[in-house]
């Protein structure tokens, strides 16, 4: 079994703030993560993915997240944020290896930056 | 490419109608899902498709079917729609990352049902 925790359903931070989501898995294997991001009235796109390479993941607009087994931690950062980064973020979960299809998502955190 | 498409983009049911949202890829993937989206609750699996002639249950499958008869095509269909099912539904498909052997998925833009 798999879960996600997403720390904060709502985070504001004003534009040029550092962006810290949080994000705390449990898996019983070794898993994969995986950060999406939502515009209003948009579908899902990946942000970045953790598949066991390298534990700093570098992704899209400038965020990028540690994976961190001691914490069982994924948390998506990026240094400085602007307007557009306004959206919502979900983190998810899946067993690594070629054996599972199944994504379990969080609930999402919804970052609004504040000009 | 036009990646996934769904239809329609927004629908209005009365209770106990049946209806089916269309969901179709044209990136050849293997794997395609469908996700409902509630406030609060995040994305909910609903059914997935690891190939043509093959579907199973997702964590929410109730008042729901699916059939994938052509790698491309993925409709969900409700029998009899209830207010429960008020809901913004996203289909998605993949391909796994051939390095890794991860699940990618591709989403589409989501539709928007309302059951009075």
């Amino acid at each position: 079994a798999q879960s996600v925790t997403q720390l904060g359903s709502h985070v504001s931070v004003s534009e040029g703030a550092l962006v810290l989501l949080r994000c705390n898995y449990s898996s019983s294997v070794p898993p994969y993560l995986f950060w999406y991001v939502q515009y209003p009235n948009q579908g899902l796109q990946l942000l970045l993915k953790y598949t066991s390479a390298a534990t700093l993941v570098k992704g899209i607009n400038g965020f990028e997240a540690e994976f961190k087994k001691s914490e069982t931690s994924f948390h998506l950062t990026k240094p400085s944020a602007h307007m557009s980064d306004a959206a919502e973020y979900f983190c998810a979960v899946t067993r690594s290896g070629a054996g599972s299809y199944q994504l379990t998502f969080g609930k999402g955190t919804k970052l609004s930056v504040i000009p | 490419n036009a990646g996934v498409t769904q239809t329609p983009k927004f629908q209005v049911l009365k209770t106990g109608q049946s209806m089916t949202l269309q969901c179709a890829q044209d990136m050849n993937h293997e794997y395609m899902s469908w996700y409902r989206q509630d406030p609060g609750m995040g994305l909910r699996l609903i059914h997935y498709s690891v190939g043509a002639g093959i579907t199973d249950q997702g964590e929410v499958p109730n008042g729901y079917n699916v059939s994938r008869s052509t790698t491309e095509d993925f409709p969900l269909r409700l029998l009899s729609a209830a207010p429960s099912q008020t809901s913004v539904y996203f289909c998605a498909s993949s391909l796994r990352d051939g390095t890794s052997g991860a699940n990618v998925l591709t989403f589409g833009a989501g539709s928007r049902l309302t059951v009075l």
